[in-house]
């Protein structure tokens, strides 16, 4: 079955480290890939897509993801976490251009110590 | 620019209640989507609309009904509520009908049926 997999489900790291977020997704084809982050009791923001050419790609906020079609994954780094990066993350794919169904998965909590 | 607003924010109501949570755009979106989240399980799709007068089912469509008679608007109507369908729901819309085209999220609705 189609499906977005995000192995971690709780994730702590120090401030000022660097930070790397797994998302694996299973699809015949490449999908169209995003990452979006949701800060309690608010909506998901973008903060990266990929969609085809440059397999690493820059997004807001520092984060940057790179495409590995061999490993079928999508993670998110960033070089020094901030406190303000404390947040839930999702990795996300397209289904079908023509239907536009999103698929999300579980999503990853982030904890920064101080 | 107000962007995605759902209302209520939050609401209970009791087994075999109806209710509508609404959902309104100002960016002149084709698209529009009801998604809920549940703990580990990520957001999933409930209904889309690819424009005024279309919609279609997501993953999870039972007990939840919709229209699209305008569009800006895309209200999601719960029949006969069930305790199973207690939630954060989220409203979504995009540019287009493509892949390409991010998802703007709404704050959420938090409704808890007892």
């Amino acid at each position: 079955a189609q499906s977005v997999t995000q192995p971690d489900i709780h994730i702590t790291v120090s401030e000022g480290a660097s930070l790397e977020l797994r998302c694996n997704y299973s699809y015949g084809a490449t999908p169209y890939l995003f990452w979006y982050v949701q800060s309690p009791g608010q909506g998901l923001q973008l903060l990266l897509k990929y969609f085809s050419g440059d397999t690493l790609v820059q997004g807001i906020k520092g984060f940057e993801a790179e495409f590995k079609r061999s490993q079928s994954s999508f993670n998110l780094r960033k070089p020094s976490v901030h406190w303000s990066d404390a947040a839930e993350y999702f990795c996300a794919a397209w289904v079908s251009s023509n239907t536009g169904k999103l698929i999300f998965g579980q999503g990853t909590t982030l904890q920064v110590k101080p | 620019n107000a962007g995605v607003t759902q209302t209520p924010k939050f609401q209970v109501l009791k087994t075999g209640q109806s209710m509508t949570l609404q959902c309104a755009q100002d960016m002149n979106h084709e698209y529009m989507s009801w998604y809920r989240q549940d703990p580990g399980m990520g957001l999933r799709l409930i209904h889309y609309s690819v424009g005024a007068g279309i919609t279609d089912q997501g993953e999870v469509p039972n007990g939840y009904n919709v229209s699209r008679s305008t569009t800006e608007d895309f209200p999601l109507r719960l029949l006969s509520a069930a305790p199973s369908q207690t939630s954060v729901y989220f409203c979504a819309s995009s540019s287009g009908t493509g892949m390409y085209q991010p998802q703007h999220f709404g704050d959420g609705t938090r409704l808890s049926i007892l």
